[in-house]
């Protein structure tokens, strides 16, 4: 198994509230993903980092921001949870022209 | 735009024979990727195969093959002599050119349901 490891693996937080999701990786890979996974849309897209102190907005940027101080650990910030925002987040990294690999993910509730 | 299609939400398959799974794409690069991820139940993602653009053999991995077509813009996965086992979540995917970030884009999955 790819070392990428997901915390916490549940979550249930109230709508408003500030959340912080967290991926670690041993792999040393330069990119490192945040998707989150809904019913009938596949996995989408919210941020990714190409490196240390660089990342980019994925399709469904809207309410996350993300931040990568280190090679290892790249976080998922809700900034005010949604009720919108319930969902299934993988982690995934990579490294250059190779396939992602995932972490078992995180299953967050908003209520 | 969506960028990968999987036409069937679900589909059922008898133990030990062939089934395949549909992907279409669409892309104005030249260089791209494609990819296959199994999901069971269990929830973990799972890379099963991968095909590159340029590449003119389709790619095989044991019992999974990627029957790429090109000019049709189609990627499907074939699975042989499926077993109980497979019986999951299937997505496609793409990365486009790698000046993109080696990002993938997903269809939204076939569940696959093998019957004893």
């Amino acid at each position: 198994d790819a070392g990428i490891t997901q915390s916490p693996r549940h979550k249930v937080t109230e709508t408003g509230t500030p959340v912080t999701l967290r991926c670690h990786q041993t792999e040393n890979h330069r990119y490192m993903y945040w998707y989150r996974q809904d019913p009938g849309h596949g996995l989408r897209l919210i941020h990714y980092s190409y490196g240390v102190k660089d990342t980019d907005k994925g399709e469904v940027s809207d309410g996350y921001s993300v931040s990568r101080s280190k090679t290892e650990d790249f976080l998922l910030t809700l900034e005010s949870a949604t009720s919108s925002q319930t969902s299934v987040y993988f982690c995934a990294i990579s490294g250059i022209n190779s396939p992602l690999h995932f972490g078992n993910g995180t299953r967050l509730t908003v209520t | 735009a969506q960028k990968i299609t999987q036409t069937q939400p679900g589909m059922f398959v008898q133990e030990k024979e062939a089934v395949t799974l549909d992907c279409t794409y669409d892309t104005s690069d030249q260089s791209y990727g494609l990819f296959w991820y199994k999901q069971p139940s269990s929830g973990e993602m799972i890379f099963l195969i991968y095909q590159g653009s340029y590449d003119e053999q389709n790619a095989t991995e044991g019992r999974y093959s990627l029957n790429f077509q090109k000019a049709r813009k189609s990627a499907n996965l074939v699975i042989s002599a499926s077993q109980l086992g497979d019986s999951a979540m299937y997505f496609c995917a793409m990365r486009e050119s790698l000046e993109y970030g080696n990002k993938l884009v997903f269809g939204a999955g076939t569940i696959l349901r093998v019957k004893s």
